[in-house]
C-alpha cells in the first residue's frame, strides 16, 4: 500500500554538522508537510509545500533550516549548522489536494545532535 | 496565536475502563481531525469532523465536535491494551489555512 518514506530513520551527528533529511510523499499527493516532534513542544509544523511551491515556513528557524522540493517525489529538510537543541523526531506528511484533508505521516527521522 | 489545547496530558486506566480526551480551540475551527500515535510510531489519521454538533463512531471510539466548533472530544469505551498511544486532535483554521495540532493525550492501559 502507498506510504510516505523518510530517510534516514536515525541520524546521530555532532554539533555544527550539516544534516539532510529526505522524504518521498505518496505518489500523486501534492501537499507535503514537515513537522518536528519533541517532548517539550509536541508536534510543530515547520513548513509545507503545495505543488512543490513553499506556502508556509513560518515555523522554521530561518537561519539554519531550509526546506525544498526538487521534484514532486522528493522533499528535503536541511539543518546547517546543527545544534543540540535540534534533537527531535522529524516527520514528513503528505496529503492530496488543498484544504483540510487527512495527512499521511512517514515513519520519521530521529535526529540526535551531540 | 492560534492554539489548540488538549487535556488531560496523561491518562492511566485499567483495561476495561473508559477514557476521554478533550480538545479546545481559542478560535472557531472549520473542521477537526483526530490522530493516534503508537509508542515509537507516527501519527495515523483516525477521523475528521466537519459539522457543528457532529458525532461519529468507530467501534469503541466516539468523536464529537462541539456546537460552536471550538471544542471536540474522543471517548473510548472499555479500553483495551491495543488502545495505548497518544491521541492528538488537530484543528483546521481557514484563517491560517493550516492544521494546528493539540499537545496530545497519552493513554496508558493496565492489563
Amino acid at each position: 500500500d502507498a506510504r510516505v518514506t523518510q530517510t534516514p530513520r536515525d541520524k546521530v551527528t555532532e554539533m555544527g554538522q550539516e544534516v539532510t533529511m529526505r522524504c518521498q510523499p505518496i505518489l500523486g499527493h501534492n501537499t507535503v508537510f514537515w513537522y518536528r516532534q519533541t517532548m517539550m513542544q509536541g508536534l510543530e509544523l515547520l513548513a509545507y509545500f503545495r505543488n512543490r511551491a513553499p506556502l508556509d515556513d513560518s515555523g522554521m528557524p530561518k537561519d539554519r533550516f531550509s526546506a525544498e522540493m526538487p521534484d514532486a517525489t522528493l522533499a528535503t529538510l536541511k539543518i546547517q549548522p546543527s545544534e543540540p537543541r535540534d534533537s527531535a523526531v522529524y516527520f514528513c506528511a503528505s496529503a492530496l489536494g488543498q484544504g483540510p484533508y487527512e495527512q499521511y505521516f512517514g515513519p520519521g527521522t530521529r535526529l540526535t545532535v551531540t | 496565536g492560534q492554539q489548540v489545547m488538549q487535556i488531560p496530558q496523561y491518562q492511566h486506566v485499567q483495561e476495561g475502563e473508559d477514557f476521554t480526551t478533550y480538545c479546545n480551540s481559542s478560535t472557531t475551527l472549520s473542521n477537526i481531525q483526530w490522530y493516534k500515535q503508537r509508542p515509537g510510531g507516527h501519527p495515523v489519521f483516525l477521523i475528521q469532523l466537519v459539522k457543528s454538533g457532529e458525532v461519529k463512531k468507530q467501534k469503541r471510539l466516539t468523536f464529537q465536535f462541539g456546537e460552536a466548533k471550538k471544542n471536540s472530544s474522543l471517548h473510548i469505551t472499555a479500553t483495551q491494551t491495543t488502545d495505548v498511544g497518544t491521541y492528538f486532535c488537530a484543528g483546521w483554521m481557514d484563517s491560517s489555512y493550516k492544521l494546528i495540532f493539540g499537545s496530545g493525550t497519552r493513554l496508558l492501559v493496565r492489563p
